[in-house]
């Protein structure tokens, strides 16, 4: 069965860090791995797509990097903004067992950006 | 509109009775998802809709769960004789297709509590 651990489970930095958030997952056989961005009281919203041929993608201060055979992923968050304040999920699209192609979610971290 | 909408916002009820939840996925979109987001559970995958048809519906938790999509548009997830376990955000999720590398689009939720 997929598992997925996101860790930290909470995160305070000063605006201006750069950030690592990290994803790990139980069973390589994935199509993809989503990082999206959660806001209180809202949906998701999806940042990164990494396909399981690719090792990472990038969008602007944005950075996530995969590495199937260990099963790891991270999200990089450059000089980071109050803004950027939100709990991120990491998600992985499953390819084998009773919820094929379905996305398997972490628990999130949740990140405070402090002015 | 733009994005998926999700009926009601915000819904509390007694214990016992039956609810009704709404999503309008985006238009053209095929493939509907309802997931459910329970404190310290992260989310869970209940059902997919390709069409109108449901090919996967492992994630629903118990028979009092159903849901039905009509017109390959509005989909309504009912949860009958609530218990107060089933307290959660209950998320829905539209892509234009099965394709598995295809992003999913979130709505912002129905915010259930059962009294």
């Amino acid at each position: 069965k997929q598992e997925v651990t996101q860790i930290p489970a909470a995160l305070s930095v000063p605006e201006g860090e750069n950030l690592v958030l990290n994803c790990s997952f139980t069973d390589s056989a994935i199509y993809n791995l989503q990082w999206f961005r959660q806001d209180p009281g809202k949906g998701l919203t999806s940042l990164l797509l990494i396909q399981s041929s690719q090792r990472e993608q990038t969008s602007g201060r944005l950075n996530a990097s995969l590495d199937k055979s260990s099963g790891r992923s991270t999200l990089y968050i450059a000089a980071s903004q109050p803004g950027d304040s939100a709990t991120y999920l990491c998600a992985v699209r499953t390819i084998y067992g009773g919820s094929q192609g379905n996305l398997i979610f972490g628990k999130g971290t949740k990140l405070s950006v402090k002015p | 509109g733009a994005g998926v909408s999700q009926s009601p916002s915000n819904k509390v009820t007694e214990k016992g009775k039956d609810v009704e939840l709404r999503c309008d996925p985006i238009s053209g979109h095929t493939a509907l998802y309802w997931y459910r987001q329970s404190l310290g559970q992260g989310l869970e995958f209940l059902i997919y809709f390709q069409g109108n048809s449901a090919p996967d519906k492992s994630g629903l938790p118990s028979d009092r769960f159903s849901a039905e999509r009509t017109g390959g548009s509005v989909s309504t997830l009912t949860i009958q004789r609530t218990q107060q376990e089933d307290s959660a955000v209950y998320l829905c999720a539209s892509s234009p297709n099965r394709d598995s590398n295809q992003p999913q689009h979130f709505g912002d939720g129905t915010r259930l509590s059962i009294l």
